[in-house]
């Protein structure tokens, strides 16, 4: 089954003590990308991959942190997260560029909560 | 960069009647227009999109029109049920772009028994 798996679901954490979420999907798809959800602004995209080793800054990357070591995993990682990080993301993947029109497929999303 | 406006940021609706949802882009290179339902709690899933080439589709109740000249796209709902209710988003972004889709704020839509 296609799946893109992100963890953790829900956190609630302190400000200033590093995370990461983790995603990884099961369909060898080289694009992969992170989205933040506020309410009345949309799903805003954070970093992107194109591949191992290969990424870029989407709409609002500040405070965040990205890597892509293996192709399946592109993990988010919050060095000091701050309250004004709190929100709802969604890792994404699909084969080819997402702007290509290629099926995407969203994590179920991982609610966070930065006190 | 692109900008995606979309509105209205709520709708209501008696159930059986239409629902319309609108939006907007700026980058005329923009060539791909996929629109998003959101069940709350749940991860946008794609219901219609639409490329440049093309005015109109249409997938059972659900259809999306295209105007280039205007740079504007809507979603149309006929019929619509109680199981509609969600927050539809809309997209846009260019065919074989590395960059992501740029989506709208999203519509809150109730449909009303």
């Amino acid at each position: 089954e296609a799946q893109v798996t992100q963890n953790p679901r829900y956190l609630i954490t302190v400000t200033g003590k590093k995370l990461t979420v983790t995603c990884s999907q099961n369909m060898n798809h080289e694009y992969m990308s992170w989205y933040r959800q506020d309410p009345g602004l949309g799903l805003r995209q954070i970093y992107y991959s194109m591949n191992v080793e290969v990424t870029d800054k989407g709409d609002v990357p500040e405070g965040y942190k990205v890597s892509r070591k293996e192709k399946r995993n592109f993990p988010l990682i919050l060095e000091s997260p701050s309250p004004n990080q709190t929100s709802l993301y969604f890792c994404a993947s699909s084969p080819l560029p997402q702007g290509a029109g290629n099926t995407i497929y969203f994590g179920e999303g991982s609610w966070l909560t930065v006190v | 960069g692109e900008n995606v406006e979309q509105h209205p940021s709520t709708l209501s609706v008696q159930e059986g009647d239409s629902a319309v949802i609108k939006c907007t882009y700026s980058d005329s290179a923009s060539n791909y227009f996929p629109w998003y339902k959101q069940e709350l709690g749940k991860r946008p899933q794609l219901i219609i999109d639409i490329r440049s080439n093309v005015g109109e589709k249409k997938d059972q109740r659900i259809a999306v029109t295209l105007n280039k000249t205007a740079k504007h796209f809507s979603l149309h709902i006929t019929e619509t049920q109680p199981e509609d209710s969600a927050v539809y988003f809309c997209a846009a972004s260019i065919r074989g772009s590395a960059r992501q889709l740029t989506f709208g704020s999203g519509t809150q839509l109730t449909v009303l028994p």
